[in-house]
C-alpha cells in the first residue's frame, strides 16, 4: 500500500540552529513529494514540492527539502530555525494509483515543530 | 491570483441537526476540489474530490454528502449530524495543471 511516514510526532530546536524533519514514503513508481505547514487554526500552507531533477528542492521562507530515492526520503530543512517556523508539518506524497484522476494525495501524520527562543 | 473562501470560519451545532459548509475558488476554471477532515488536530482525511460539476467521488462512507452546483463551489453537507462529525473541515483546489494543492483557512466544526 502506498503510504507516508513521519518518524517524530515532534520535533525540538533552538533558534537559529538547523532544523530537520523526516519523511519516509512507500509508493510505486516515481514519487511526487509534497511539504506543507499548517499553523494553529489556520489551512494547510504548500511549501515545496519535488516532481523531477534536482535532488534539493528550495521553497518558501527558506525551506529545502532533499529528496533521496535509495532512502525513499524526503526531509524537510532549514538552516536556521525561527520561532516563528513553530508549526505543524506535513509531508504527502501524490497517489500513484492509475485511477487517480483526482489528484488525491497522502498525508503523514504530522510533526509539531517547536522552535525556543 | 487564485483564491479560495470557506465559510463559515466556525459552526457548533446540535447532534442531529442538518449541516452545510461552502467552499467557493476564485481566480481559476475548472479546478479540482477536495473536502477534508482534520480530527484532534492531527491527521487528515480526505472525504470528498470532485474533477468537474456534478461529478463527486466519495472516499469514505459516512453521514457526509458533497455537491458541486457550480464550477468553483463545493458545499458538504449532512442531514443529521452525529457527534463524530466535530472537527476542522479543510477545502483544498488544484489545477488540472498542476500537482500540488492549495487548501481554504478551515471550518471548526463542534457537534454538542
Amino acid at each position: 500500500a502506498q503510504s507516508v511516514a513521519q518518524p517524530e510526532d515532534q520535533v525540538n530546536v533552538a533558534e537559529g540552529n538547523p532544523l530537520t524533519v523526516k519523511c519516509t514514503y512507500s509508493v510505486s513508481g516515481n514519487p511526487y513529494l509534497f511539504w506543507y505547514v499548517q499553523y494553529p487554526n489556520r489551512g494547510l500552507q504548500f511549501l515545496l514540492k519535488y516532481i523531477t531533477g534536482d535532488n534539493l528542492v528550495k521553497g518558501s521562507y527558506g525551506f529545502e527539502a532533499e529528496f533521496n530515492k535509495s532512502q525513499t526520503s524526503f526531509h524537510l530543512k532549514k538552516p536556521s530555525a525561527l520561532v516563528s517556523d513553530s508549526a505543524l508539518y506535513f509531508c504527502a506524497v501524490r497517489d500513484p494509483g492509475i485511477y487517480n484522476q483526482g489528484g488525491k494525495l497522502i498525508f503523514g501524520q504530522g510533526t509539531e515543530l517547536s522552535v525556543k527562543p | 491570483s487564485q483564491t479560495i473562501h470557506q465559510w463559515p470560519a466556525t459552526l457548533v451545532q446540535p447532534v442531529g441537526s442538518p449541516l452545510s459548509l461552502e467552499c467557493t475558488v476564485e481566480g481559476t476554471s475548472n479546478p479540482n476540489l477536495y473536502w477534508y477532515r482534520q480530527a484532534a488536530g492531527r491527521g487528515l482525511q480526505l472525504l470528498f474530490y470532485s474533477v468537474g460539476i456534478g461529478q463527486i467521488s466519495s472516499e469514505v462512507p459516512q453521514n457526509l454528502s458533497a455537491s458541486r452546483p457550480q464550477d468553483r463551489q463545493f458545499i458538504l453537507s449532512s442531514k443529521k449530524l452525529l457527534l463524530s462529525d466535530s472537527g476542522f473541515y479543510l477545502c483544498a483546489w488544484k489545477t488540472g495543471l498542476s500537482y500540488e494543492q492549495y487548501f481554504g483557512p478551515g471550518t471548526r466544526l463542534t457537534v454538542t
